[in-house]
């Protein structure tokens, strides 16, 4: 059974550019959550999607936005990039009945 | 507690060595405690989930106990090995579906 993926692995953008990264779940899995993790911070909670609808939302502005597609896929786009944004970006899916999250290997995103 | 809080941020271990650390987690609303092994330039992987007060998990050498009364969670690792070097993550899970992680504890074993 393939594993989670995300595209792309790396990407530099400049501020001010929009982004969108993608997240291909594990088949079967109909519930993918996205991460921000910036040095020095844990893991930071952004959204969740199951079934194509947004489950959970984390403290993020509304640049930070996502959707889920019939077949699971996700996609995470921010908009107005800040510095800030600079990050590795993870996405995990979760099973059906499963409390365990799979982790894709990340989209480390630089802005520059 | 607010946040879910890991101590300590890091250790030093000799190999062969035992040790321990520590999440602290609102108890509040709980729902599932996860622990996650994170390696350098790998996915972070689960090791455990649990939902009961008392749970115990084992696998292999490293286990982990829960506390939902008081909020806190040990991981365990017995007869520490070079490849338990890893970040080790823990989230604390509410009845919202809110996961919140800590900023993990970073292993060293030292050979």
């Amino acid at each position: 059974k393939a594993g989670v993926t995300q595209t792309p692995r790396y990407l530099i953008k400049t501020r001010g550019q929009q982004v969108t990264l993608s997240c291909s779940p594990i088949s079967g899995h109909r519930s993918v959550s996205w991460y921000q993790q910036t040095p020095g911070q844990g893991l930071q909670f952004l959204f969740e999607y199951f079934s194509e609808t947004q489950r959970n939302k984390g403290n993020f502005p509304g640049r930070f936005s996502g959707r889920q597609f019939s077949n699971s896929r996700s996609e995470m786009n921010v908009s107005t990039l800040e510095l800030g944004d600079s990050a590795l970006y993870l996405c995990a899916s979760t099973g059906r009945g499963s409390y365990e999250q799979y982790f894709g290997p990340g989209t480390r995103l630089t802005v520059t | 507690i607010l946040n879910v809080e890991q101590s300590p941020q890091s250790l030093h271990v000799q190999e062969g060595d035992s040790t321990n650390f520590t999440c602290s987690f609102p108890s509040s609303n709980f729902y599932a405690l996860h622990w996650y092994r994170w390696e350098t330039a790998k996915s972070p992987e689960a090791l455990f989930v649990m939902t009961l007060n008392g749970d115990e998990k084992k696998k292999g050498r490293i286990s982990a106990t829960l506390n939902t009364k008081e909020g806190y969670s040990y991981l365990y690792i017995k007869g520490s090995q070079p490849e338990d070097s890893a970040t080790y993550l823990c989230a604390s899970q509410n009845r919202d579906d809110k996961i919140i992680f800590g900023k993990g504890t970073r292993l060293h074993i030292l050979p």
